[in-house]
């Protein structure tokens, strides 16, 4: 089945350490998006690549880090810069060039929680 | 700066009845599209329904339709035949360039 996978579903940090969160998609997409997500708040954009080997931060990127080596393959780290990194966070990708070209569809997420 | 609102908090429908949920945006952008996404208690971010800006007719999928109003800057929701599995967070998107902004959300319940 074609999809996008996050991996683990759920994550336990603790203090000072850095953790990466997996995000794998076969739908053939260009780009790829991560977005953290607190209660009571919508989505907000960590980093976006739309190219292999070429990311740009987005509105809350500090304490973060990802890499784009493979065009199915788009990790994030989290960093022990990041001194809340409590909250759900969402992989998304889209197809580029299309009807359909803004569409973004989801991966199931992945909880990240601090020890 | 494009900005998303989502002026309500929770709402409420009955079962089988019909519901409406708001979205106003601000952008200076011409060219841009507006989505309505559903998470349900898994979490899981899917796809409700999606509209172009340059489009005047409204976007409909099954039970879901928009009215959107462009001059106004409006992209209401309308649910009708409420059923149990719409309840969920709803979030209104509007995209540009590759990006979307995101509303805070409305939480629906819909009572038996």
């Amino acid at each position: 089945d074609g999809g996008i996978t996050q991996s683990p579903k759920y994550l336990f940090r603790k203090e000072g350490q850095n953790v990466t969160l997996s995000c794998e998609q076969n739908l053939n997409h260009d780009a790829m998006y991560w977005y953290r997500q607190d209660p009571g708040q919508g989505l907000r954009l960590i980093y976006y690549s739309q190219i292999v080997n070429d990311f740009q931060k987005g509105d809350i990127a500090e304490g973060y880090s990802v890499s784009r080596e493979k065009k199915e393959s788009f990790p994030l780290t989290v960093t022990s810069a990041q001194k809340n990194p409590t909250a759900f966070y969402l992989c998304a990708s889209r197809l580029q060039g299309a009807t359909t070209q803004e569409t973004q569809y989801f991966g199931p997420g992945t909880r990240l929680l601090v020890l | 700066a494009q900005t998303v609102t989502q002026s309500q908090p929770e709402m409420s429908v009955q079962e089988a009845e019909t519901v409406t949920l708001s979205c106003t945006y601000d952008t200076s952008e011409s060219d841009y599209y507006l989505f309505w996404y559903k998470q349900p208690p898994s979490r899981q971010m899917i796809l409700v329904i999606r509209q172009e800006a340059y489009k005047q007719q409204n976007a409909t999928e099954n039970r879901f339709s928009v009215n959107f109003q462009k001059a106004a800057k409006s992209f209401s929701l309308k649910i009708s035949d409420s059923q149990l599995g719409d309840a969920a967070m709803y979030f209104c998107a509007v995209g540009y360039q590759g990006n979307l902004i995101f509303g805070k959300g409305t939480k629906l319940s819909v009572k038996p």
